[in-house]
């Protein structure tokens, strides 16, 4: 079964850091990879797709990389803003059609 | 706009009474996915449909049942539910394999 792990749970910085945060998973044989965002008590919001055969995705501020290989994703969050505090979900679409397996998340603070 | 619709978005109820959570998408995807979050154990797929009539079970789905007649519709039904059922429930669908996921806003389920 595939198992998804986040470091770390909980972060905490100032405004203006750049921040890496980590998934890993334990099966490479994956369609692709997604990363949302979670405010408390609300739904989830998608932030970037990686498909397979992809090394990295990009949307302002936010890159996504992808080595499949080794079973690592990494989400860099450049110039970290007050606003990007929540929780951040690495979700891996597994071999087996239809199943999706999360992390338990990184719970991010971002203090002015 | 292109969503999925969860309702209701909370529901309180009695150990024991039957109830339905509706799931609706305006996309034409061909999958969708039940899961639930819960503090300390992130989110957990109860079931997942690849098709109309083509359903499978996920990671958690004892209590649970759903059913997939239309394409654009996904229940799910708790036919006795028990507090242990308490959670936030997130409904979410795919256009294909290769797709990323979007999520409903959520139904925070407590049964007492």
């Amino acid at each position: 079964k595939q198992e998804v792990t986040q470091i770390p749970a909980a972060l905490s910085v100032p405004e203006g850091e750049n921040l890496v945060l980590n998934c890993s998973f334990t099966d490479s044989a994956i369609y692709n990879l997604q990363w949302f965002r979670q405010d408390p008590g609300k739904g989830l919001t998608s932030l970037l797709l990686i498909q397979s055969s992809q090394r990295e995705q990009t949307s302002g501020r936010l890159n996504a990389s992808l080595d499949k290989s080794s079973g690592r994703s990494t989400l860099y969050i450049a110039a970290s803003q007050p606003g990007d505090s929540a929780t951040y979900l690495c979700a891996v679409k597994g071999s087996t059609l239809g199943r999706l397996y999360f992390g338990r998340g990184t719970q991010l603070t971002v203090w002015p | 706009e292109a969503q999925v619709t969860q309702n209701p978005r909370y529901l309180i109820t009695v150990t024991g009474k039957k109830l339905t959570v509706t799931c609706s998408q305006n996309m034409n995807h061909e999958y969708m996915s039940w899961y639930r979050q819960d503090p300390g154990l992130g989110l957990r797929q109860i079931y997942y449909s690849m098709n109309v009539e083509v359903t499978d079970k996920g990671d958690v789905p004892e209590g649970y049942k759903v059913s997939r007649k239309e394409k654009r519709n996904f229940p799910l039904i708790l036919e006795s539910p028990s507090p242990n059922q308490t959670s936030l429930y997130f409904c979410a669908s795919s256009l294909s394999v290769g797709g990323g996921y979007t999520f409903g806003s959520g139904t925070r389920l407590t049964v007492v």
